[in-house]
């Protein structure tokens, strides 16, 4: 049972355009949210983080919303750059579980010039 | 630099061999994780480490045994893999396992292939 699930494999957006990648989870005790940025060959990054007491979080280009209601979870990349190809790996924990990292699968961004 | 060194980067082994993986970070993090990246499929969480201390071991085969002598290293020795075992094995760190406010920092994977 895949508690984070990312349904988009890949995602092809436009220099300057804004890139929305999804996630979505079924764990209603999930409390904290992140999201990972990994190029080839390299580890994951951490990118942004948000709590379930927020609805929103903002750093620079990057933006995370949360709907609890709806369980559902996106990365806003506005404007988007050739250098943000890469995957972007979603993951939640609930604290009363033991703070646990369950990761998403993965979508694979792509940003053309 | 993650500041969380792994070492080799790739190994290739056979299904008799025994091979260790070796990771060490550099941020005086308490807490140490191994994870297996396999095509396609979410990371998942094989073990954690806290303060040296075994915390979790999410079912992995006895021929994953993993090691912790100190708070900056971890190991992960390999013994009688099945081919099915070959992925990318990552290995994180953070300072305290459940803080939230630290994130965890990835090393840039094993890439392992059993033969």
């Amino acid at each position: 049972d895949q508690q984070v699930k990312q349904n988009s494999p890949s995602l092809s957006v436009q220099e300057g355009r804004i890139s929305i990648l999804n996630c979505d989870y079924t764990n209603s005790m999930f409390d904290y949210f992140l999201w990972y940025k990994k190029y080839p060959a390299e580890g994951p990054t951490f990118l942004i983080s948000i709590s379930s007491i927020k609805d929103k979080n903002e750093d620079g280009r990057f933006t995370v919303f949360l709907n609890k209601s709806a369980k559902h979870l996106s990365l806003h990349i506005v404007p988007s750059q050739p250098g943000d190809s890469a995957v972007y790996f979603c993951a939640a924990s609930a604290n009363n579980q033991g703070g646990k990292l369950i990761f998403g699968q993965g979508t694979e961004l792509s940003v053309k010039p | 630099e993650t500041g969380v060194t792994q070492t080799p980067r790739h190994l290739v082994m056979g299904m008799t061999n025994k091979k260790s993986l070796k990771c060490e970070q550099h941020l005086g993090h308490n807490a140490m994780y191994w994870y297996k990246q396999s095509a396609k499929k979410p990371l998942e969480l094989m073990f954690v480490y806290n303060f040296k201390e075994q915390t979790e071991n999410n079912s992995v085969p006895s021929r994953f045994s993993p090691e912790c002598p100190n708070s900056s290293h971890l190991f992960l020795h390999l013994h009688t893999l099945q081919p099915e075992d070959s992925a990318l094995y990552l290995c994180a760190s953070n300072r305290d396992r459940g803080d939230y406010n630290s994130p965890l920092h990835f090393g840039n994977g094993t890439r392992l292939t059993v033969t």
